[in-house]
């Protein structure tokens, strides 16, 4: 099914540790983003792309990078993990131009970090 | 400060009755959207009703309606003849602007849960 992919759905990690979170789309589309979400807090912007190269910085970029090499992926790193980042993770993707306003959200990856 | 706001953090309602979740927005932009989401416990973000700021007319999809007041910067979501499957978190979320690279921020409020009795 087309769609948003996230992996893993749950990971537990020691601090200290690293990881990578991986978002995979099949719809061509250009935006992608990544979104935590904490409770009482909604969902947040960690980090976003328009296509393959560009990348930028949302409302909560700290401890994690990103990259988009191609079109379909955009993985999250935390490189040092921090129980402050446990969470719910949100990748999103939508087309861009006026003509599209919809946004596929994955399923989610629930991380824990001790 | 804060873009969008839900000033209701539960909401109890009895079946077969209409409910009306609040939000409230805060943006200097001409061109902005407006969405709702509802996110059972299962975890998934739903789609349900989207509004452009330059729309004459209220959304409507199904059951869903947006009442959409521009000068009040305001974009309620009105639920009609609620179902027990309505039970949820409801985010409202706004989307700014369209810049030249097409990057457009999609920011959230904190959400309602909304739970239906029968």
């Amino acid at each position: 099914n087309a769609g948003v992919t996230q992996t893993p759905k749950f990971q537990v990690l020691k601090t200290g540790q690293s990881m990578t979170l991986q978002c995979a789309q099949d719809m061509n589309h250009e935006y992608m983003s990544w979104y935590r979400q904490d409770p009482g807090m909604g969902l947040r912007l960690i980090h976003y792309s328009v296509g393959a190269g560009i990348t930028d910085q949302g409302e909560v970029p700290n401890g994690y990078n990103v990259s988009r090499s191609t079109t379909e992926d955009f993985p999250l790193r935390l490189l040092l993990a921090a129980p402050s980042q446990t969470s719910v993770y949100f990748c999103a993707s939508r087309a861009l131009g006026r003509g599209n306003y919809g946004y596929t959200f994955g399923s989610g990856t629930r991380l824990t970090v001790v | 400060a804060q873009k969008i706001t839900q000033t209701q953090p539960g909401m109890f309602v009895q079946e077969k009755e209409a409910v009306t979740l609040d939000c409230t927005y805060d943006t200097s932009d001409p061109s902005y959207g407006l969405f709702w989401y509802k996110q059972p416990s299962s975890g998934e973000m739903i789609f349900l009703i989207y509004q452009g700021s330059y729309d004459q007319q209220n959304a409507t999809e199904g059951r869903y309606s947006l009442n959409f007041q521009k000068a009040r910067k305001s974009a309620n979501l009105v639920i009609s003849a609620s179902q027990l499957g309505d039970s949820a978190m409801y985010f409202c979320a706004m989307r700014e602007g369209l810049r030249r690279d097409g990057a457009q921020k999609l920011v959230f409020g904190q959400g309602t849960r909304l739970t239906i009795n029968p």
